[in-house]
């Protein structure tokens, strides 16, 4: 069966420093990876996904994530963060193998500092 | 279009109470997921459906917690017998592409469940 960690669940980041938030999975199979944001009294929204291809998968509000096989992990960046990226990010895998649960990582805190 | 809608929104009832939360999913989306979401946690799988069929229950966490989806479009997650731990975030998703792992789920805001 599939899981996630999130090591890190409260990151701190100064308004305009770059980010990154660590994703580790473990899988027996071939995976599908994402990542979610989630902001304060909101649903989730979908970040962006690795399927298959280039490992630097780029998403919305100028997030991106790299899926590096022999590491298991999938960790997300941004160069420079805004007030705005105040959120939880939720890592998450689904498995190449016929059934779709998703399972969600622990989540890490964003909080911005002006 | 609409997005994923649930309802209610809040709900706080008694211990030993039953309750049902509702689940609209995107016009024409075929897959349909449930998850938990306990407070400072990350969403847990509970099940999911293809069309009206039951592909997965295994994140069920007992035979009090079950769910239908009979005409394969709203879903009904019902909760026999409340507990206090069941209290939680429940949220419904939703994804267009039928036996695709990879595809995007679409997600509902939640219904706050408070058990007292």
């Amino acid at each position: 069966a599939q899981s996630v960690t999130q090591l890190d669940s409260q990151v701190p980041v100064f308004e305009e420093a770059p980010v990154e938030l660590r994703c580790n999975y473990s899988s027996s199979v071939s995976v599908y990876l994402f990542w979610y944001v989630q902001y304060p009294n909101q649903g989730l929204q979908l970040l962006l996904k690795y399927l298959s291809g280039s490992t630097l998968v780029k998403g919305i509000n100028g997030f991106e994530a790299e899926f590096n096989k022999s590491q298991t992990s999938f960790h997300l960046r941004k160069p420079s963060v805004h007030i705005s990226d105040t959120a939880e990010y939720f890592c998450a895998v689904s498995e190449d193998s016929g059934n779709e649960k998703l399972t969600f990582g622990t989540g890490t805190r964003l909080t911005i500092i002006p | 279009g609409a997005g994923v809608s649930q309802s209610p929104r809040y709900k706080v009832t008694k211990r030993g109470q039953d309750v049902a939360l509702r689940c609209d999913p995107i016009s024409g989306h075929v897959s349909l997921y449930w998850y938990r979401q306990a407070l400072g946690q990350g969403p847990e799988f509970l099940t999911y459906f293809n069309y009206e069929a039951q592909q997965d229950k295994s994140g069920l966490p007992n035979d009090r917690f079950s769910a239908e989806r009979p005409e394969g479009s709203i879903s009904t997650l019902t909760i026999q017998r409340t507990e206090q731990r069941d209290s939680a975030m429940y949220r419904c998703a939703s994804s267009g592409n039928l036996g695709l792992a990879g595809a995007e789920r679409y997600f509902g805001p939640g219904t706050r469940l408070t058990v007292l």
